[in-house]
């Protein structure tokens, strides 16, 4: 079965950094690319960023470029999102996914708020 | 960016309805392969999402066969057939053709 279980939200103080792990199992990790995905609270969904299986190409939504960097360990099975200079509209529930959207996560909560 | 445009942004339904939800884009979806990467997500209430419709018309391992999609290029449908009370929730198109996917803003199913 696969699972996606996504850790290291929380609040945090504008302007400081966070780092988000997504603990990939019941599948080849190292065989797929991976996304990260947002949703703010009461929105929609907000594509995040995306990592190739060998970490080869990496593609960023213009409002986290510079900010954020997408990264993975598939020795570990694990995928990573490092943000920084954190904003108050980067609060939202942050999910790893599959391609295609295939599989996700259930969500980790990032607050950015003094 | 691809715009995905969603309608209606909401749906009431009387359990047993059919229903169907339209998804736009502003450019073709078709990838240089000739596959189509439109899919359907159903969010249930405090849920994540869930793929239930992958490349305009497959279905996702476990989802109903009273849920089935159409659509090219850049005009999509999603029908479901037979409303149960476990398809409510929101409802989302999304593309992962073009860099930077791109999401519906949600059809919103609720039970009439």
């Amino acid at each position: 079965e696969v699972q996606l279980v996504e850790s290291g939200g929380g609040l945090v103080q504008p302007g400081r950094s966070l780092k988000l792990s997504c603990l990939a199992s019941g599948f080849t990790f190292s065989n797929y690319g991976m996304n990260w995905i947002r949703q703010a609270p009461g929105k929609g969904l907000e594509w995040v960023a995306s990592i190739s299986s060998s970490s080869s190409y990496i593609y960023y939504a213009d409002t986290v470029k510079g900010r954020f960097t997408i990264s993975r360990d598939n020795a570990k099975n694990t995928l990573y999102l490092q943000m920084t200079s954190l904003r108050s509209e980067d609060t939202a529930l942050y999910y790893c996914a599959r391609p295609g959207v295939a599989y996700w996560g259930q969500g980790t909560l990032v607050t950015v708020s003094s | 960016d691809v715009v995905m445009t969603q309608t209606p942004p909401s749906l009431s339904v009387a359990i047993g309805q059919s229903v169907s939800i339209s998804c736009k884009s502003s450019q073709s979806l078709v990838y240089s392969d000739g596959k189509t990467y439109l899919h359907w997500l159903l969010q249930s209430p405090g849920r994540s999402p869930k793929r239930l419709i992958y490349q305009v018309s497959n279905l996702g391992s476990g989802v109903p066969d009273r849920f089935s999609g159409t659509g090219s290029q850049k005009d999509f449908t999603l029908k479901i057939s037979r409303v149960e009370a476990e398809d409510l929730g929101v409802y989302y198109c999304a593309q992962t053709t073009h860099f930077p996917y791109t999401f519906g803003a949600g059809t919103k199913l609720e039970l009439k």
